[in-house]
């Protein structure tokens, strides 16, 4: 059984920049996992950001940028605004039978 | 602009079937490039993956291996919509239920429009 791992939980401050990661129990995590990244605000469904590692959709904020960091998939936030606080999950791809696995999340606060 | 709204019942006795649907605007259900799938969410289990159809020269579905057994997924091209069925539900099926569209903009996954969610509750 894949396991997806993300950070619990990040704090960060009004106009800051943080940076969540996303493992793979498998290893390294490559353009070949194709990450997205999702936010989640209470009550809402998952709002789609980045795909592919870094592809933003028409929708995403500037500040809002996908890469592979240390064997991780990574999203940053600079410039972090308060609306920004939220549930992040990412998404990796592993192919056949097992199809995509999604991250236990990280709840960001912006304090 | 793409648009999923998602429709059944917030309650399902143990051992029932569990039934939604997903009406799409703004795009077919019959699209050559997108797929068409569910999702849900519980505490327990995180995001969950259970399924897609699509179709390409024929309609085709894809189930995860942990609902495979009781799953269908089936496209409704009359009202362009698509439903869930899941049979012999348990409590460990309570959830909340999304739909969402796959654009395939690549060989992986990206799921960019989704639905609002059902809460499924399971629960005699």
């Amino acid at each position: 059984q894949t396991v997806v791992t993300q950070e619990p939980s990040l704090t960060v401050s009004p106009g800051g920049t943080v940076t969540l990661t996303c493992a793979s129990s498998t290893g390294a995590v490559t353009s070949d996992s194709y990450p997205n990244w999702f936010q989640q605000k209470p009550g809402q469904a998952p709002t789609a950001l980045i795909y592919s590692t870094s592809n933003k959709h028409s929708w995403t904020p500037a500040r809002f940028s996908g890469s592979l960091l240390g064997g991780k998939a990574a999203l940053t936030v600079s410039g972090v605004q308060p609306e920004d606080e939220a549930e992040y999950y990412c998404l990796l791809y592993y192919g056949g039978a097992q199809g995509g696995v999604f991250g236990g999340g990280t709840k960001l606060t912006v304090l | 602009q793409v648009q999923l709204q998602q429709s059944g019942p917030g309650l399902v006795r143990p051992s029932q079937t569990l039934s939604l649907t997903c009406a799409i605007s703004g795009d077919s259900v019959s699209s050559k490039s997108a797929t068409w799938d569910w999702i849900r969410q519980s505490p327990s289990r995180g995001l969950e993956w259970l399924g897609r159809t699509y179709y390409r020269s024929k309609w085709s579905s894809d189930y995860a291996v942990s609902v495979k057994s009781r799953i269908t997924i089936n496209a409704d091209t009359s009202k362009n919509q698509f439903s869930l069925q899941l049979d012999s539900v348990t409590p460990e099926d309570t959830a909340v239920y999304y739909c969402a569209r796959d654009p395939r903009y690549s060989s992986g996954w990206s799921f960019d429009h989704w639905g609002q969610g059902i809460l499924v509750t399971v629960s005699s």
